[in-house]
């Protein structure tokens, strides 16, 4: 069935580096845009970043422009983030989503479940 | 940055009719779409392009648009609509997706 499944969260110190990733299935994976949301605890949602479908472009939220770093194999049906010099307000659960084309506007028609990253000393 | 805002809570007895308003000045140009998120689980498309219904959504959900507010309504609510409900459009360039700030649905 049509599913998205995060994993490679954890703990992490600020200032390290942590990479998650997203494994697509029963869809073509390669056909979409991607997207990473995240939510803070019991916070509400936050875009991060977006690939699309051919991986040549990337857009960044400001808060992680420059830090975060979002990419694609569509040979593994996977998009990953590699966080870096991470803070304590990225803490967070991440989730992956694929973007539907609605005209000139999009929506999320599928979602992981989200992986849960820590920032923490 | 274009934003949307949301009231951070409603309550309504079951068998009553929430609505649940999202404002934003980019809305008289762009369409939006409605979420529900219930308690350790991913968003959940209910509302889409304003007014659209995805399959398997109840009929008790509808959406609608004026001006620069977008309104989700649930008629007859049931007890497992509690949750939170988040707008959500995109921004003037395109690329950007943009959320309300949520809504929690709290039923009485």
């Amino acid at each position: 069935q049509v599913q998205l499944e995060e994993s490679g969260g954890g703990v992490v110190q600020p200032g390290k580096s942590l990479r998650v990733s997203c494994a697509a299935s029963g869809f073509t994976f390669s056909s979409y845009t991607m997207h990473w949301v995240r939510q803070a605890p019991g916070k509400g949602l936050e875009s991060v970043a977006v690939i699309i479908y051919d991986g040549s472009l990337q857009y960044y939220a400001d808060s992680v422009k420059g830090r975060f770093t979002i990419s694609r194999d569509n040979s593994k049906n996977t998009v990953y983030l590699q966080m870096n010099s991470l803070r304590s307000e990225d803490t967070a659960l991440y989730y992956c989503a694929a973007e539907v084309a609605a005209g000139p506007d999009f929506y999320f028609e599928i979602w992981g479940r989200g992986t849960l990253v820590t920032v923490s000393s | 940055s274009y934003e949307l805002t949301q009231p951070p809570s409603v309550s309504v007895s079951p068998g009553q009719t929430a609505r649940i308003p999202c404002s934003g000045d980019a809305l008289p140009k762009k369409v939006a779409f409605w979420y529900q998120q219930k308690s350790g689980q991913a968003p959940v498309l209910v509302i889409y392009k304003d007014t659209e219904r995805p399959s398997g959504i109840p009929e008790r959900f509808s959406g609608s648009s004026s001006g620069t507010t977008v309104t989700l309504t649930i008629s007859g609510v049931q007890a497992e609509d509690e949750a939170d409900y988040y707008c959500q459009s995109v921004d003037t360039s395109g690329t950007y997706s943009v959320f309300g700030g949520g809504t929690k649905l709290t039923v009485l």
